[in-house]
């Protein structure tokens, strides 16, 4: 596709549930970002992939939030056991290279944890 | 020592105005400073970005302005229109690693009166 491409648009969940929340990047970028934008305010850094790897997770807040791309293209943000803190629209981004400025994103996930 | 300080959180304008946001930002390790355009539903998209050797860059209606000594930068967008209306985030972006995690200010919501 053109541009990165999140699923689903939105995910209503009940807490305690568990997530998954798709990333498909622009074809032939390396790199992949996760954020996470709490209502009002920016995004803020999760996790970020150089090709299958997690080569930096230090934003993910807890070990309830986990991520693969197992193929080097396609990205999974897994929750477990969600909690109404969770709430929030879930980015992607991608960029060419890992260290290219340039970051692309998709148009999110608005995650509600009732 | 990470955060970036935008102001202000919310800002009208008359159609022509030339509304002016402002960012500081604390790391003199960022060396890459973008600004994104964001409409309700939407990802955020990059609008315009700087990186600390220069003092100014134009591209169309929109202009940042960068102190380095101050740490400071600022987005300016000349005869503005109704369509302008959006929410725009100021970033800071620097290697770490393969990495370039982005940090965002918390935002401004841009209206633009007909």
């Amino acid at each position: 596709g053109a541009g990165v491409s999140q699923t689903p648009s939105n995910k209503v969940t009940e807490k305690g549930k568990y997530v998954e929340l798709r990333c498909d990047p622009i074809s032939g970028h390396t790199a992949l970002y996760w954020y996470r934008q709490s209502l009002g305010q920016g995004p803020e850094f999760l996790i970020y992939f150089q090709g299958t790897g997690a080569a930096d997770d230090s934003g993910l807040p807890n070990d309830r939030f986990f991520a693969v791309r197992p193929e080097g293209s396609v990205s999974t943000l897994k929750i477990q056991r969600t909690e109404r803190g969770d709430s929030a629209v879930y980015l992607c981004a991608s960029s060419l290279m890992g260290g290219q400025v340039e970051q692309f994103f998709g148009p999110g996930t608005r995650l509600t944890v009732l | 020592q990470q955060q970036v300080k935008q102001s202000p959180q919310s800002l009208i304008v008359q159609k022509g105005g030339i509304p002016i946001i402002n960012c500081a930002y604390e790391n003199t390790a960022f060396d890459y400073f973008p600004w994104y355009q964001q409409f309700p539903g939407k990802g955020p998209a990059l609008l315009i970005a700087i990186r600390p050797d220069v003092s100014e860059k134009k591209e169309g209606r929109f202009t940042i302005s960068f102190n380095k000594s101050a740490k400071q930068f600022s987005l300016h967008i000349m005869d503005s229109q109704p369509g302008d209306s959006a929410t725009y985030f100021c970033a800071a972006s620097m290697r770490s690693g393969s990495a370039r995690q982005l940090t965002f200010g918390s935002g401004t919501q841009l209206t633009v009166l007909p």
